[in-house]
C-alpha cells in the first residue's frame, strides 16, 4: 500500500534562514512525488513535483525539493524563509491513476 | 484567470437535511475530484469523475453522491448529514490523471447543526 509520512507536525524557523519540511514515503513502483501549500481556509496550491529526471525539483516561490531514491525521501527546502511562507505543507504521492495519497501535513511557522 | 470555483464557501445545515456543494472550472479539465478534509489533517478523496465516468473510493459513504453534468461543473450531494460530516470539501481538477498536478478550489466548510 502507498504511505507519506510527515514526521514533523510543526517546523519553527526564524525569517531569513533556511527551511526543511521533511517527507518520506513508501509505495511499489516509482513514485510521483508532489508539494502542495495550504494557508487558512482555502484550498491547496501545488508547489511543485517530481516525476522523473533531475533529482533536485524547483517549483513555485522559491522552493526547490530533492528526491533520494535510496532513502524513499522528498524533503521541501527554502533557501531563506519568508513570514508569508507560514503555512500547512502536504507531500502527496502518487503511482499513476487517479489517486493521490496526502501525508499528514507539516505546519511552518515564519518568526520575523 | 483560470480556476476552480467553489460555492458557498460556508454551508449550514441541519442534521439530516440533504444538501448540495457546487464547483465549476474554467481550466477545461478532464478530471474532478472531491475531497473531504477534517481539521488541517490529510484531504481524503471522495470520489472522482474521468470525463463522464464516475468513480467512487470504497470507503467513501453512500450518504456522499455526486453528479457531474458537464465538464465544468460538478456537485456533491450530501443526502443526510450527519454531525460527523461537517468538514472542509474541496473540489480540485486536474488535467489528466497522475502525474498530472491538481488545482484546488478554496473549499466549502460544513457546518451540521
Amino acid at each position: 500500500a502507498q504511505s507519506v509520512a510527515q514526521p514533523e507536525d510543526q517546523v519553527n524557523v526564524a525569517e531569513g534562514n533556511p527551511l526543511t519540511v521533511k517527507c518520506t514515503y513508501s509505495v511499489s513502483g516509482n513514485p510521483y512525488l508532489f508539494w502542495y501549500v495550504q494557508y487558512p481556509n482555502r484550498g491547496l496550491q501545488f508547489l511543485l513535483k517530481y516525476i522523473t529526471g533531475d533529482n533536485l525539483v524547483k517549483g513555485s516561490y522559491g522552493f526547490e525539493a530533492e528526491f533520494n531514491k535510496s532513502q524513499t525521501s522528498f524533503h521541501l527546502k527554502k533557501p531563506s524563509a519568508l513570514v508569508s511562507d507560514s503555512a500547512l505543507y502536504f507531500c502527496a504521492v502518487t503511482t499513476g491513476g487517479f489517486k493521490t495519497i496526502f501525508g499528514a501535513g507539516t505546519r511552518l511557522f515564519v518568526k520575523a | 484567470d483560470a480556476m476552480v470555483i467553489q460555492n458557498p464557501r460556508y454551508q449550514v445545515t441541519q442534521f439530516g437535511k440533504p444538501v448540495t456543494l457546487s464547483c465549476s472550472q474554467t481550466l477545461n479539465h478532464n478530471v474532478m475530484y472531491w475531497y473531504q478534509q477534517k481539521s488541517s489533517q490529510a484531504p481524503k478523496l471522495l470520489f472522482h469523475y474521468y470525463d463522464k465516468d464516475f468513480n467512487n473510493e470504497a470507503d467513501t459513504p453512500d450518504n456522499f453522491q455526486s453528479r457531474r453534468p458537464n465538464t465544468s461543473f460538478c456537485f456533491l450531494d450530501i443526502r443526510s448529514p450527519g454531525l460527523g460530516d461537517a468538514a472542509m470539501y474541496l473540489c480540485a481538477t486536474s488535467a489528466r490523471g497522475s502525474p498530472y498536478e491538481q488545482y484546488f478550489g478554496p473549499g466549502t466548510r460544513l457546518t451540521v447543526t
